[in-house]
């Protein structure tokens, strides 16, 4: 079966700094998509960035980028020039490559921004 | 863009009553819902997955009978809570699958006196 393991319970960062958050899972297969999703205070699930496994470039999104090290099944998220409103609980996430897949989610990680 | 209105957003029922919880897709149609339960500041973990049209499958160590879902139709699933106890008492979401990727709820909160 498929794990996810977010090893930060919390982390803090001070506005407009740069802060990574950590991800590792574990797989056996070869094609999957990965995803880091953001749960603020209002407990809304909004989809941060996503990636595809075959895609060898990393996936960014404005201030939000991923390093993807697939050899290692790693997938950290860097929020760079860090905002307020970043202030969340942050989950990353694992789907199979099939026409139905559910999302296997690590354990979460609190991320505090200091202004 | 798709967006899956869940209600009631929060709920306070009595021990022993049973909830209904309800997730709708309000413009794409949802073969497919993902049911979550969270405490609070954990993760989500998913308690069932409904299909249209069939019976949901349930996760290793969910009381199907407690947690009733059904999927009527494309666009609006149900999760039923029976006989609710205060244990009970956490976050419900739900999820639609679309292309390959989740569009979620808003979430209940649900509280059990």
């Amino acid at each position: 079966a498929q794990t996810v393991t977010q090893s930060q319970p919390e982390m803090s960062v001070q506005e407009a700094e740069t802060v990574t958050l950590s991800c590792t899972y574990d797989t056996s297969e070869s094609d999957y998509y990965l995803f880091w999703y953001k749960q603020p205070p209002s407990r809304q699930m909004i989809l941060v960035i996503r990636q595809e496994a075959y895609k060898q470039q990393n996936a960014t999104e404005n201030r939000f980028s991923v390093n993807f090290q697939k050899a290692a099944k790693s997938f950290s998220l860097k929020i760079s020039d860090s905002q307020l409103g970043d202030a969340a609980m942050y989950f990353c996430a694992y789907r199979r490559s099939t026409s139905y897949g559910k999302l296997t989610f690590g354990q979460g990680t609190i991320l505090t921004v200091h202004p | 863009g798709a967006v899956v209105s869940q209600h009631p957003s929060w709920v306070i029922c009595k021990s022993g009553t049973s909830v209904k919880i309800e997730c709708r897709s309000l413009d794409f149609q949802a073969t497919t819902m993902f049911w979550y339960r969270q405490f609070p500041k954990q993760s989500l973990m998913l308690m069932a997955t409904s299909n249209e049209g069939s019976k949901a499958t349930y996760e290793q160590g969910v009381e199907k009978d407690k947690f009733l879902i059904n999927h009527a139709s494309l666009t609006l699933s149900t999760l039923t809570v029976t006989s609710a106890h205060p244990e009970d008492s956490s976050f419900y979401i739900c999820s639609a699958e679309l292309g390959y990727g989740y569009t979620f709820g808003s979430g209940t909160r649900l509280t059990v006196v």
